[in-house]
């Protein structure tokens, strides 16, 4: 069966300082991988997607970045956080050759900017 | 540009009360119309709806897709403590692959 992987869980960092948070998808091949972010009460803000290893896809232009270097590794990455990068990020997968699907997601990482 | 809205954006009811929550969608190439429940961290997948006007029923939680009206209804009847979350719709759209999500509908269900 397919599991979704995503951490750390909690992260608090100082404002500058650099963000690395990955995501591994296990039990399946060629997923389609997104990042999602959540601020408090609202609804999830899709950042970037991608269809294949090295395809990136942004939604929204702003201070983070995604990689993807392998099939089933999606890494959401800023070099110098900002106050406003603080909420809840979620990591999720769909098959990747399947129109008619959900995405499925990771436990999040609630990220706080200080 | 895509756009997914969720109304109300909260709601307060009581046990034993029948909801229904409001989905509206405006995106390019859409496929499928998906809910949601996210209770503390990861949402949860309820419905996926592709064909206008076929129930989808699960329990006590049923959902119906209007694609010339472009909107989609959650109904949960007999509501329970255990009802309350975010409800959370998404459209989702071929070619891209995306998943737009709306604002949410926190529901709150007193005892």
């Amino acid at each position: 069966s397919q599991t979704i992987h995503q951490w750390p869980a909690t992260l608090v960092q100082p404002v500058g300082s650099p963000l690395s948070l990955e995501c591994t998808v296990e039990g399946t091949s060629n997923p389609n991988l997104y990042w999602y972010r959540q601020a408090a009460g609202r609804g999830l803000q899709l950042l970037f997607y991608s269809v294949g290893i090295g395809q990136i896809s942004s939604e929204v232009p702003q201070n983070l970045s995604a990689s993807r270097p392998q099939d089933r590794q999606f890494i959401l990455s800023s070099k110098k956080l900002l106050l406003s990068d603080s909420g809840f990020y979620l990591c999720a997968w769909s098959v990747g050759d399947k129109m008619n699907t959900e995405a499925f997601f990771g436990q999040g990482t609630r990220l706080t900017v200080v | 540009e895509d756009k997914v809205v969720q109304s109300p954006l909260s709601l307060v009811v009581h046990e034993g009360d029948t909801v229904t929550l409001n989905c509206s969608y405006e995106v390019t190439n859409f496929r499928s119309l998906l809910w949601y429940k996210q209770e503390k961290k990861a949402p949860t997948f309820l419905f996926m709806l592709t064909s206008s006007g076929i129930e989808k029923k699960s329990g006590r939680l049923s959902s119906i897709l209007d694609k010339k009206e472009l909107f989609s209804i959650l109904n949960i009847t007999a509501t329970q403590t255990g009802d309350s979350a975010v409800y959370l719709c998404a459209a989702r759209t071929s070619g891209t692959y995306k998943y737009i999500f709306g604002t949410g509908t926190r529901l709150k269900v007193l005892a």
